[in-house]
């Protein structure tokens, strides 16, 4: 839906290590946003970008960081991951408030 | 703490009847409410959505209602069918100065044959 590819789909990778997951749109749209699915949780905001090289926290940023150097990318990296980060990412675009946002298919972490 | 509230983590309902999802949120400053659906394995899609300032906004078998005074919305299915079988988050958006969609925790829909 509006051209949101993250990749990787799926990964394991062990606690300590660095992890980058990325998410590009064909949409030209200004918003972008990294959400955390977990059982019980509903989906938890951790990072969004209003525009180029502009970013700002949601309510699970800690121990994740993010970059938009381009309007169609967003990179969000585990500095050093940990189990608790164990989760399926999902990110999402949007052209701004009231009109609804557009999700890719998700990438699911497994931190061993 | 959970600023939008679904209650109810699963609801079973029989093909063909009415399905109602319950929503509850706390902030009084969100002006925007938004449903999704959720298949295993693929994003939420967007399903409808309603401002502050109606309190009804119907497509098709889909129709959202909104009680400011409660602060409750809900969304109601009709007839229900086999294909609606999915999660449904509630989201919220507000004047804060920001974009940032608060969702719900979800409930899961099953249709029985």
């Amino acid at each position: 839906d509006a051209g949101i590819t993250q990749s990787p789909r799926h990964k394991v990778t062990e606690t300590g290590t660095p992890v980058t997951l990325r998410c590009h749109q064909t949409e030209n749209h200004r918003y972008m946003y990294w959400y955390r699915q977990d059982p019980g949780h509903g989906l938890r905001l951790i990072h969004y970008s209003y525009g180029v090289k502009d970013t700002d926290k949601g309510e699970v940023s800690d121990g994740y960081s993010v970059s938009r150097s381009k309007t169609e990318d967003f990179l969000l990296t585990l500095e050093s991951a940990t189990s608790s980060q164990t989760s399926v990412y999902f990110c999402a675009t949007g052209q701004g408030k009231n009109s609804p946002l557009h999700f890719g298919n998700g990438t699911r972490l497994t931190v061993t | 703490d959970q600023q939008v509230k679904q209650n109810s983590p699963s609801l079973s309902v029989q093909e063909g009847r009415i399905s109602i999802l319950n929503c509850d949120y706390t902030n009084s400053m969100f002006d925007y409410f938004l449903w999704y659906k959720k298949y295993p394995a693929e994003g939420p899609t967007f399903l409808i959505s309603i401002s502050s300032i109606k309190d009804k906004n119907e497509d098709g078998r889909f129709t959202v209602f909104l009680n400011k005074s409660a602060k409750h919305l809900s969304l109601h299915i009709v007839p229900s069918q086999p294909g609606d079988s999915a999660v449904y988050f509630c989201a919220a958006i507000g004047n804060f100065g920001n974009e940032k969609l608060t969702f719900g925790t979800g409930t899961r829909l099953t249709i029985i044959p």
